[in-house]
C-alpha cells in the first residue's frame, strides 16, 4: 500500500522568503506526482504534475522536483506572498488512483 | 475549456436519511470520474472511480454507492446515512489513458446530525 508523507505539517514564513515543501512516498512504482493547493473549505487546484520519467516541472514561481528512486518530491515556491497561504497537498498516481499526503499548511506573514 | 460542477456546496442531513450528491463535467468526452472524501484531520481517500457509463469501481467498503448514468455525470448516494459519513466530498475528472492529471470540483461539505 502506498504511503505518502508530507513534512512539515505546518509552516509560517515572512513575505518574500522562499518556501520548501517536502513529500515522500514508499512505493516508487508511480505514474506521476501531482502537487495541489487547497484553500480553506474549497476544492483542490492542480499546481504541477511531474511524470515518472521527469525530474522537475516549473510554472512561474513554482518548481517541483521528483526523485522517484528515493521516493521524494520537493515543491519550491519562490518569493512567497500572503496569497500563497493555503494547504499544499502532494499525491502520487498508480494510473487511476491518487494517494494523498496529509498536506502542509502554509502561512505567509505580511 | 473543461469545467466540473458539484452540488450542493453544503448539506446537513439527519442520521438515517438518504443522500444524493451530483457531479457533472463539461468540455470533455469519456472522462474518468472519481469521488473522494476528506474527513476532518485526515487525508483524501478515494471512494469510487469510473472509466465509463455504468462502470463503477469501489475502493473502500462502506455505506455509500456511486452511479454513472451519463458520460459526464457521476452520482454519490446512500440509502441511510451514518454519523461517520460526515466529511468533505470531492469529485474529480481526468482524461483517459495513463498518467493524466486529475482536476477537482469545489466539493460538498456534508454534516450528519
Amino acid at each position: 500500500k502506498q504511503e505518502v508523507t508530507q513534512i512539515p505539517a505546518a509552516l509560517s514564513v515572512p513575505e518574500g522568503e522562499n518556501l520548501v515543501l517536502n513529500c515522500s512516498f514508499t512505493d516508487s512504482a508511480i505514474y506521476n506526482l501531482q502537487w495541489f493547493r487547497q484553500d480553506p473549505g474549497k476544492g483542490l487546484t492542480s499546481l504541477l504534475l511531474i511524470q515518472s520519467s521527469q525530474r522537475e516541472q516549473t510554472s512561474g514561481r513554482l518548481n517541483a522536483s521528483l526523485d522517484k528512486s528515493s521516493g521524494r518530491s520537493t515543491l519550491y515556491i519562490a518569493a512567497s506572498q500572503p496569497g500563497d497561504s493555503a494547504t499544499y497537498l502532494c499525491a502520487v498516481s498508480d494510473d487511476y488512483k491518487l494517494s494523498f499526503g496529509a498536506g502542509t499548511t502554509v502561512t505567509v506573514r505580511a | 475549456s473543461q469545467t466540473i460542477h458539484q452540488w450542493p456546496a453544503t448539506l446537513v442531513q439527519p442520521v438515517g436519511s438518504p443522500l444524493s450528491l451530483e457531479c457533472t463535467v463539461e468540455g470533455t468526452s469519456n472522462p474518468n470520474l472519481y469521488w473522494y472524501r476528506q474527513a476532518a484531520g485526515r487525508g483524501l481517500q478515494l471512494l469510487f472511480y469510473s472509466v465509463g457509463i455504468g462502470q463503477i469501481s469501489s475502493e473502500v467498503p462502506q455505506n455509500l454507492s456511486a452511479s454513472r448514468p451519463q458520460d459526464r455525470q457521476f452520482i454519490l448516494s446512500s440509502k441511510k446515512l451514518l454519523l461517520s459519513d460526515s466529511g468533505f466530498y470531492l469529485c474529480a475528472w481526468s482524461g483517459t489513458g495513463g498518467s493524466q492529471p486529475q482536476h477537482f470540483g469545489d466539493g460538498t461539505r456534508l454534516s450528519i446530525l
